[in-house]
C-alpha cells in the first residue's frame, strides 16, 4: 500500500510570497495533520483535520491556514512567506482522531524562503 | 505546560554496544506515548507506541521501551546496536483524548561506529 505522498518535494520562494503544499493520507485514513520540522528540531504541531474539519491548531500564526478535500487529501497554506518559515513540512495521516490515535508521516516538502 | 524532553542530543556508540535514549515528558492527564525513527534520507517511521497496558512495549527491528508512570519516562532501549541503526530518534507524546496533537521531543543523533 501506498503511504503517505506529500508534493512538492522540494521549493524555493522568496520572502512576502505564498505557498501550497500538498498531501495525499494512506487510503483508509480520514484525518491528517501537518507539521513544521525546523532544522536539529522535532516536528511541531501546525493543524489537524478530519472528516474535513478543523480538530486542533498549534501555536502558529494566522498566515497558516489548511483545509481538507472530500477525498481526505489536504492542502496547507502560508501566506507572506517569512525567512524564518523555512523548514520541512510533514503531513502525517490517521485513521481516526483522537483516543488512541497512531499518525504515519510523509516525506516532506522541503521549503526554503530567501 | 506540554513538553517531551530528550536529554541526549548526540550519542556515538560502537556496534553490539547497548542503547538507552532517555525521554521524559510532562503531561496532564492520560497519555499516549510514541518513539519516531528518522534514518539518513527518509522519512520518519514509527518504532513503536504504547497506549496501555504491559508498560513494556516491544516494537520493529529489536527496540522495546518502558513506560515508567512514576518518573514520568519513556525510555528507548536495543540490546546490541548496530550500524544500520544510525539515525535520529524522536520521543513523542499525545493527550489520550486529543491525540491529535502529537508533541515532538528535539530528537536524540544515533551514530554508530562499525
Amino acid at each position: 500500500d501506498a503511504g503517505v505522498t506529500q508534493s512538492p518535494t522540494h521549493l524555493i520562494k522568496t520572502r512576502g510570497q505564498q505557498v501550497t503544499l500538498r498531501c495525499s493520507p494512506i487510503s483508509g485514513h480520514k484525518s491528517v495533520s501537518w507539521y513544521q520540522q525546523v532544522l536539529g528540531q522535532g516536528p511541531q504541531f501546525i493543524f489537524q483535520y478530519y472528516e474535513k474539519e478543523e480538530r486542533g491548531r498549534g501555536n502558529f500564526p494566522d498566515r497558516f491556514s489548511a483545509r481538507q478535500f472530500p477525498n481526505y487529501s489536504s492542502e496547507l497554506n502560508v501566506n507572506a512567506l517569512l525567512l524564518g518559515d523555512s523548514a520541512l513540512y510533514l503531513c502525517a495521516s490517521s485513521l481516526k482522531s483522537g483516543e488512541q490515535e497512531t499518525q504515519y508521516f510523509g516525506p516532506g516538502t522541503r521549503l526554503l524562503v530567501l | 505546560a506540554q513538553s517531551v524532553s530528550q536529554h541526549n542530543h548526540h550519542v556515538i556508540l560502537s556496534e553490539a554496544a547497548s542503547l538507552e535514549l532517555g525521554c521524559n515528558y510532562s503531561y496532564g492527564g492520560t497519555v499516549n506515548l510514541f518513539w519516531y525513527v528518522q534514518y539518513p534520507g527518509q522519512h520518519l517511521q514509527l518504532l513503536l507506541k504504547y497506549f496501555s497496558g504491559d508498560p513494556l512495549v516491544k516494537g520493529i527491528k529489536g527496540f522495546e521501551a518502558e513506560f515508567i508512570k512514576s518518573k514520568f519516562s519513556f525510555n528507548l532501549r536495543k540490546p546490541s546496536v548496530q550500524w544500520s541503526d544510525t539515525a535520529e530518534y524522536f520521543c513523542a507524546a499525545a493527550g489520550y483524548s486529543s491525540a491529535s496533537k502529537i508533541i515532538f521531543g528535539s530528537g536524540t543523533r544515533l551514530s554508530i561506529r562499525p
